[in-house]
């Protein structure tokens, strides 16, 4: 159980184009959602908390306009990278909290290219 | 705020001996720890955690945790290690609902 899924796994994009990366908690319904960004040798950064049928909350430094964040239902939580560019090239983890336990779920990443 | 440190960015270690990837913490009360495993192209699995029920932690695979206050440490101990048990280990605590990660140690095991 508690199975987190993400979609694509690998996306390549050209520079000034979005890219739309979605997270599915597969077996539970997840009430919050949490978005993180991993550079190459580095830890998890937490960029934003969305709370579902509720704005994200966003970390100090990450660009909301930038990287919008929805979710509609208690299974999906979406991350738009718009205009995206190079330096925007990363790992993109998303997890998702169970209700009974708080315990964050981890998806498996998408690893996001900006030629 | 809360924070972690790990104090050791790269262990390397031989199939069947000790491991321990040591973390420090800091914080103004009794923290949420946890202890994370990322194999590359997995998703991160939790290992254990702390809550402030027993002080040492068993998690799976073997591996167990042991917070102690008076060193504010929370290191990851397995007694005997396995090729399959190579991957970057993240140190987290919760600190209101949100994790905070350490910087990662990448546990290398060779034959």
């Amino acid at each position: 159980g508690a199975v987190v899924s993400q979609h694509p796994s690998w996306v390549i994009c050209k520079s000034g184009t979005s890219v739309k990366i979605e997270c599915r908690s597969l077996d539970f319904q997840a009430t919050t959602m949490f978005w993180y960004r991993q550079f190459p040798k580095q830890s998890l950064m937490l960029m934003a908390t969305s709370n579902e049928g509720s704005k994200a909350t966003y970390e100090q430094g990450v660009e909301k306009d930038k990287f919008l964040i929805n979710h509609a239902s208690l299974t999906l939580s979406t991350l738009t990278v718009t205009s995206a560019h190079p330096e925007d090239s990363s790992f993109y983890i998303c997890s998702a909290e169970g209700d009974s336990s708080y315990e964050q779920y981890f998806g498996p990443g998408t690893r996001l290219t900006v030629t | 705020a809360q924070s972690v440190t790990q104090l050791d960015s790269h262990v390397s270690v031989s199939e069947g001996t000790p491991v321990l990837l040591r973390c420090n913490y800091s914080s103004s009360y009794s923290p949420s720890l946890f202890w994370y495993v990322q194999h590359p192209n997995k998703g991160l699995q939790l290992l254990l955690k702390y809550t402030s029920a027993a002080t040492l932690v068993k998690g799976i695979n073997g591996f167990e945790a042991e917070f102690k206050k008076s060193e504010t440490s929370f290191h990851l101990t397995k007694p005997s290690a396995h090729m399959s048990d190579a991957a970057e280990y993240f140190c987290v605590v919760n600190e209101g609902g949100k994790l905070i990660f350490g910087q990662g140690t990448e546990l290398s095991v060779k034959p």
